[in-house]
């Protein structure tokens, strides 16, 4: 049972133009939720993240956002360039789970592609 | 600043073999957690260290054993293993905060091993 969805396996976006990259959670325990790309042969960069008390959060020309009430945040890219072509995972920990670790639950990716 | 290092990069086992992996924590991070990546799919927790015990464990058998050392460093240990090992292993590392929930976890860039 996927408790993070990402139900676009792939995305193409024109260069400059906004890329949206999406992702719906199950578990309302989540509240602190991140995103990550990745390269080929390279293991996940830490793009940015959110937590539960806000609904948006923005760094340079990624933004993104969270709503709550319908378990859905989404990642802005504006604008797209080239060099963001990669895989990209959202990611969910519960603050206050039952254990004590810090479990991050991923999504299977979305891979954007930007093109020139 | 050197960031999290895995080692080795590439590794081809036997069904029936014992394989070990190694992570180094970026500096001044002191908790060590495990992923493991089957193609096409996101990150699976597998297990995480935080002075030198394991914390927080996932949905893997006991096959799956781990050690952190005091220097925080880490190792993924797979006894018995099998076809369906066969993956991208992925370490991250984080740091403490108490009190807050601004934990990020960074990642290496992975083993990848065959199970023949």
């Amino acid at each position: 049972d996927q408790q993070v969805k990402q139900n676009s396996p792939s995305l193409s976006v024109q260069e400059g133009r906004i890329s949206i990259l999406n992702c719906d959670y199950t578990n309302s325990m989540f509240d602190y939720f991140l995103w990550y790309k990745k390269y080929p042969a390279e293991g996940p960069t830490f793009l940015i993240s959110i937590s539960s008390i806000k609904d948006k959060n923005e760094d340079g020309r990624f933004t993104v956002f969270l709503n709550k009430s319908a378990k859905h945040l989404s990642l802005h890219i504006v604008p797209s360039q080239p060099g963001d072509s990669a895989v990209y995972f959202c990611a969910a920990r519960s603050l206050y789970s039952d254990n004590y670790g810090q479990n991050f639950v991923f999504g299977p990716g979305t891979r954007l592609s930007v093109l020139p | 600043d050197a960031g999290v290092t895995q080692s080795p990069t590439h590794l081809i086992k036997t069904r029936g073999q014992q394989v070990t992996l190694r992570c180094s924590p970026k500096s001044g991070h002191d908790t060590v957690s495990w992923y493991q990546q089957a193609l096409g799919q996101g990150p699976q927790f597998i297990f995480q260290y935080y002075e030198e015990e394991e914390r927080q464990r996932g949905n893997f058998p006991d096959r799956f054993s781990g050690h952190q050392f005091p220097n925080y460093s880490s190792e993924l240990n797979v006894n018995a293993l099998l076809l369906g090992d066969s993956a991208l292993y992925l370490c991250a590392s984080s740091r403490q905060y108490e009190g807050t929930d601004q934990e990020t976890q960074y990642f290496g860039p992975g083993t990848r091993l065959l199970v023949l």
